[in-house]
């Protein structure tokens, strides 16, 4: 099993360029997550998914949309990137919703955008 | 809602001595508390957690405590190791009944084990 699996590793954009952070993970998990992470702030939730169709809104949401069309990918989209979603995006995942269900993470996408 | 502190951003032991990272949290309804451990250019991962039935939790080298009265938590590493060297994520939730997206992170911890 690969686990989860984030593409890209890195990016960088410039102000107004669109990009799509692709997340696979095949374990089976309902649950799929979106995080980014900076410097000061740890892990902040931007959407997630319970399952294949359905999304819904995190912590900090503004700028992004997702799409959760098969069960096993969840994809994080940039509409017009600005220099503030510069950061570290992680994805993740679980089987079930509980919170007693741990969170299997991708490696991280660094995404630079100037 | 919850709001997770961690403290101190930054640590560095020598290796063999033990490092203690403490967390405090604000909801008092908050009864599951896991713990992420992010190695230099890798991904979180779970490491150890506590559910406020208990007071402490250890497994190996490791151990947490909880204090529910006070609100806050604590990861104790003892006989620290080069490999313990990574960034260390606190997390609070009301556990079972809520879901991950109630996970609330504190702001992390980088620990440099000095050999």
């Amino acid at each position: 099993n690969a686990g989860v699996t984030q593409t890209p590793k890195f990016r960088v954009l410039k102000t107004g360029q669109s990009m799509t952070l692709l997340c696979a993970q095949d374990m089976n998990h309902e649950y799929m997550y979106w995080y980014r992470q900076d410097p000061g702030m740890g892990l902040r939730l931007i959407h997630y998914s319970v399952g294949e169709g359905t999304t819904a809104k995190g912590e900090v949401p503004d700028g992004y949309n997702v799409s959760r069309l098969k069960k096993q990918n969840f994809l994080l989209g940039l509409e017009s990137a600005a220099p503030s979603q510069t950061s570290v995006y992680f994805c993740a995942s679980s089987y079930g919703r509980s919170t007693n269900e741990k969170l299997f993470f991708g490696s991280g996408t660094q995404l630079s955008v100037l | 809602g919850e709001n997770v502190e961690q403290h101190p951003s930054t640590l560095s032991v020598q290796e063999g001595d033990s490092a203690v990272i403490k967390c405090t949290y604000s909801d008092s309804a908050s009864n599951y508390f896991p713990w992420y451990k992010q190695e230099l250019g890798k991904r979180p991962q779970l490491i150890i957690d506590i559910r406020s039935n208990v007071g402490e939790k250890k497994d190996q080298r490791i151990a947490v405590t909880l204090n529910k009265t006070a609100k806050h938590f604590s990861l104790h590493i003892t006989e620290t190791q080069p490999e313990d060297s990574a960034v260390y994520f606190c997390a609070a939730s009301r556990g079972r009944n809520f879901g991950n997206e109630k996970l609330t992170f504190g702001t992390g911890t980088r620990l440099t084990i000095i050999p």
